[in-house]
């Protein structure tokens, strides 16, 4: 249980381009997801919290005009990278949670595979 | 500002050598702490997790962390590590004075295990 798929898996686009990823919890239906972002040999930074129905909260930082989040469904989040450029390169993660864990485990995040963004 | 730190940045191993990759945090109050591993190409996956309870945590694949609350340790051991297990680890935690909504991670360990 509680898995969590992102695709694409890679993508290579254009300086200037935009491009979409999408998150999708498998087996149940996730109200939060998060976005992080992982730098090539360093850690995973989140970006930001993807409420379902209502508007991301972004970290400090983080550009929210630049990265779009779209929470529409219990079971997809998507993010956006607008005007994409060289330096947007790098590994997209996202992790939901299962709102319907017991105690503490409400808190614990599952992650997806990753997205990797080549911007050329 | 909270923070979770790994102090071993990189650990060169033999087979059947012992580990312990250390794990700080500076939160106060109740922590939930997880330790994941990220495999050469993979995505992260759970080791084992904290939350209460019996401080010695007992995860997949042989792994075991201990919670020492005094040092705001969670350190992960394994007694024999395998060429398998070279991989990047990972500590991270939630909890404290930012609440449980969002896991800070540490900065990562890469283990390179020789045959």
């Amino acid at each position: 249980g509680a898995v969590v798929s992102q695709h694409p898996s890679w993508v290579i686009c254009k300086s200037g381009t935009s491009v979409k990823i999408e998150c999708r919890s498998l087996d149940f239906q996730a109200t939060t997801m998060f976005w992080y972002r992982q730098f090539p040999k360093q850690s995973l930074m989140l970006m930001a919290t993807s409420n379902e129905g209502s508007k991301a909260t972004y970290e400090q930082g983080v550009e929210k005009d630049k990265f779009l989040i779209n929470h529409a469904s219990l079971t997809l989040s998507t993010l956006t990278v607008t005007s994409a450029h060289p330096e947007d390169s790098s590994f997209y993660i996202c992790s939901a949670r299962d709102p319907l864990a017991g105690g503490p485990s409400l808190y614990e995040q599952y992650f997806g595979p990753g997205t990797r963004l080549t911007v050329t | 500002a909270q923070s979770v730190s790994q102090h071993n940045h990189h650990v060169i191993l033999s087979e059947a050598a012992s580990l312990e990759l250390g794990c700080n945090y500076s939160y106060g109050g109740t922590v939930n702490l997880f330790w994941y591993v990220q495999y050469p190409g993979q995505h992260l996956q759970l080791l084992l997790k904290y939350f209460s309870g019996d401080p010695l945590v007992k995860g997949i694949k042989g792994f075991e962390a201990e919670f020492i609350k005094s040092k705001f340790s969670f350190n992960l051991r394994k007694p024999s590590v395998q060429w398998s297990d070279t991989a990047e680890y990972f500590c991270a935690v939630n909890g404290g004075n930012t609440g449980f909504q969002k896991l800070v991670f540490g900065t990562g360990t890469r283990l390179l295990v020789s045959p």
